[in-house]
């Protein structure tokens, strides 16, 4: 089993929809959460981060954290054609020092139609 | 706003050459990171640097060294391009103890042929 999964896609919603990504992953030692969005030809950008279980609101986007079942969501809402990207899921556990490399999912992406 | 730049967006170089990518940001972060993207593999970590002239090996380290002589400044090094070396490779840099908060570049699509 990969340490962290994520369905690629492609995903494609209207204008307006609630959008759900998703990452399941198998390292129970993972307690930060991170996603990254990248548009076409660009670098990721960090989107929303958060640590251990929970949810985290920043405008439009909604981060979810569920330990016990090892799996994260991003939601999106009032979709907007801005919001199409590749969004990656990213995670680390905490060590002594700080925190572990991160681990990436491969990206699921979205196409939001106006 | 932290940039975070990178010498080249398209690079093509022929088989057995040496071929050095430049990353540089200015945020003065301690932290430098050297990735590969590739389709249905997703990010993978090369190469990592947390100080001057410090690195650590990353998961696919193979057949790349690194080079930090300044802060800013982090080199990643093909001794001898091969073709499964073509990809997009992405800088990315961060402060130090927020490995998890990673400023990226916007990446280097080298074609080996």
């Amino acid at each position: 089993q990969k340490e962290v999964e994520q369905d690629p896609g492609p995903l494609s919603v209207p204008e307006g929809a609630i959008v759900s990504l998703n990452c399941t992953y198998s390292n129970s030692a993972f307690q930060y959460f991170m996603w990254y969005r990248q548009y076409s030809r660009k670098g990721p950008e960090l989107l929303m981060y958060t640590y251990s279980s929970g949810n985290k609101e920043d405008g439009r986007f909604t981060a979810q954290v569920d330990k016990s079942s090892k799996y994260i969501s991003l939601f999106i809402r009032d979709s907007q054609p801005s919001d199409s990207a590749t969004y990656l899921c990213a995670m680390s556990a905490k060590t002594q020092g700080g925190s572990e490399k991160l681990v990436f999912g491969k990206g699921t992406k979205l196409t939001v139609n106006p | 706003d932290v940039k975070v730049t990178q010498s080249s967006r398209y690079l093509v170089k022929r088989t057995g050459e040496k071929v050095f990518l430049e990353c540089v940001q200015d945020m003065d972060h301690e932290n430098m990171f050297w990735y590969r993207q590739d389709p249905g593999l997703g990010l993978r970590l090369i190469y990592f640097s947390y100080d001057v002239k410090m690195k650590e090996k990353g998961d696919i380290p193979e057949g790349y060294s690194v080079s930090r002589e300044k802060k800013e400044r982090f080199s990643l090094i093909l001794e001898s391009a091969s073709t499964n070396q073509t990809s997009m490779y992405l800088c990315a840099s961060s402060l130090r103890g927020r490995r998890n908060e990673q400023y990226f570049g916007p990446g280097t699509r080298l074609t080996v042929t």
